[in-house]
């Protein structure tokens, strides 16, 4: 029982590359969801997915995508990346919106 | 609209010394959750309270929902350089479709 793991744990970009960060819960939670974290700054909601099949804006969506995979997978694409992106970002999952998340470690995003 | 205040943003304690945060809403709140994140951690869930009144312990860890619901703290006696990290509240939104997570109690301990 892995939790919540995200790939890749660290990388580097080059302003304008494209990537796509990977998350995967094996709690069979409906809801998961996409934060960043700026040095020594709070959680900000990027994206997050009520249930398989939906999928909504957070705080801060501008310059990402999400796709809900299926029930376990929730990834989430820069398309174009910003020395603005540079953040560690989190995924997390619950059984649904109003329970305990659960976060993965972490991806540390630089761009550069 | 619901606002929900977290303080202190920072709190440097001597070790042994006690920690309080804090988290103050504006409306009435059907549960709080508390997550701790150690440095270059993830948050990881504390606790939730849902009753009005409510007090939980967990060792040194007090926690408390206010009468009201609308207020919440989380007490550290004796701090130990263990504790050391960022303290969340979160709590459901208006429509308790999902949290929204405070702006968090950075703790630093002098040893």
């Amino acid at each position: 029982n892995a939790g919540v793991t995200q790939t890749p744990k660290f990388q580097v970009l080059k302003t304008g590359q494209s990537m796509t960060l990977q998350c995967a819960q094996d709690m069979n939670h409906n809801s998961m969801y996409w934060y960043r974290q700026d040095p020594g700054m709070g959680l900000r909601l990027i994206y997050y997915s009520a249930s398989e099949g939906t999928t909504d804006k957070g705080e801060v969506p501008n310059g990402y995508n999400v796709s809900r995979l299926n029930k376990r997978e929730f990834s989430l694409r820069l398309e174009s990346a910003a020395p603005s992106q540079t953040s560690v970002y989190f995924c997390a999952s619950s059984f649904s919106g109003r329970e305990t998340q659960y976060f993965g470690p972490g991806t540390r995003l630089l761009v550069l | 609209g619901q606002q929900v205040m977290q303080i202190p943003q920072y709190q440097h304690v001597q070790e042994g010394e006690d920690f309080t945060t804090y988290c103050n809403s504006s409306t009435t709140l059907s549960n709080i959750q508390w997550y701790k994140q150690r440095p270059g951690g993830h948050p990881v869930f504390l606790i939730q309270l849902v009753k009005s009144g409510e007090v939980k312990k967990q060792k040194r860890l007090t926690f408390q929902f206010g009468e009201a619901k609308k207020n919440s703290s989380l007490h550290i006696t004796a701090t130990q350089t263990t504790d050391v990290g960022t303290y969340f509240c979160a709590y459901p939104n208006f429509g308790n479709e999902k949290l929204t997570f405070g702006t968090g109690t950075r703790l630093t301990i002098i040893p």
